[in-house]
């Protein structure tokens, strides 16, 4: 089976930018995707296919994905943007997602 | 924009079962992947089913065997039939639409909470 492993906890200051991690083995060969999850909400896509962003989702949100990591860059954070944040992929007929990283705009 | 809405969860003894139901609108269930996901109190987004437009059906280990996937194309809904519960199994379940063939999800349900205890 194919893992995803990310940073549990992710801290950034106010207006600075954030850089959340996902790492898997040569995960820079597949397509990676990003959802933000709000407590008591369903998850909403921030970034698929790397570095695409659906309509509605703000510049400052951004991605990349190279070699055994994929990033997912949101700049001028902001107090809404705490939530969590999961990395996913797709393997062998299954979705796998990453543990999830909980990022916290101080 | 696609609706999902799960129905179904509830509190169940251990050992127990329970189908969830999950109605599409504004798409045909069927003509994409679908999947449900679960996620238990605190913890993480956990795949749990998927089925394929042409129907061919995939589990995680953690249910192979005790969950079935399937869909009724009259209806436009997907289900996930829950047997012999377990604790475990405790946590809020999402249907969730691929945006075609093994990619992303574009469309997840409100979720339905599924408790498994005595």
């Amino acid at each position: 089976s194919y893992d995803l492993t990310q940073p549990l906890s992710v801290s950034v200051a106010l207006g600075q930018t954030a850089r959340i991690t996902c790492e898997g083995n040569n995960i820079g060969s597949k397509n990676v995707h990003w959802y933000q999850q709000r407590p008591g909400q369903a998850p909403v896509l921030v970034i698929c296919r790397d570095v695409i962003r659906p309509s509605g989702i703000p510049e400052r949100f951004s991605g990349s994905n190279s070699g055994n990591t994929a990033t997912l860059s949101i700049s001028r954070a902001q107090a809404g943007d705490e939530a969590d944040y999961y990395c996913q992929v797709w393997d062998s007929s299954t979705l796998v997602f990453g543990g999830g990283t909980r990022l916290t705009v101080l | 924009e696609f609706h999902l809405v799960e129905s179904g969860g509830g509190l169940i003894q251990p050992g127990g079962s329970l189908r969830l139901s999950c109605a599409a609108s504004d798409f045909t269930v069927s003509n994409y992947y679908m999947s449900w996901v679960r996620q238990a109190p605190g913890k993480g987004l956990e795949w749990v089913s998927l089925i394929y437009s042409g129907g061919s059906t995939y589990y995680a280990d953690s249910v192979k065997g005790r969950f079935t996937i399937s869909r009724d194309n009259s209806k436009n809904t997907l289900y996930l039939q829950m047997n012999s519960l377990r604790a475990e199994d405790t946590a809020v379940y999402y249907c969730a639409k691929d945006v075609g063939y093994g990619d992303y999800v574009d469309s997840w349900g409100q979720g339905t909470l599924v408790t498994v205890s005595s």
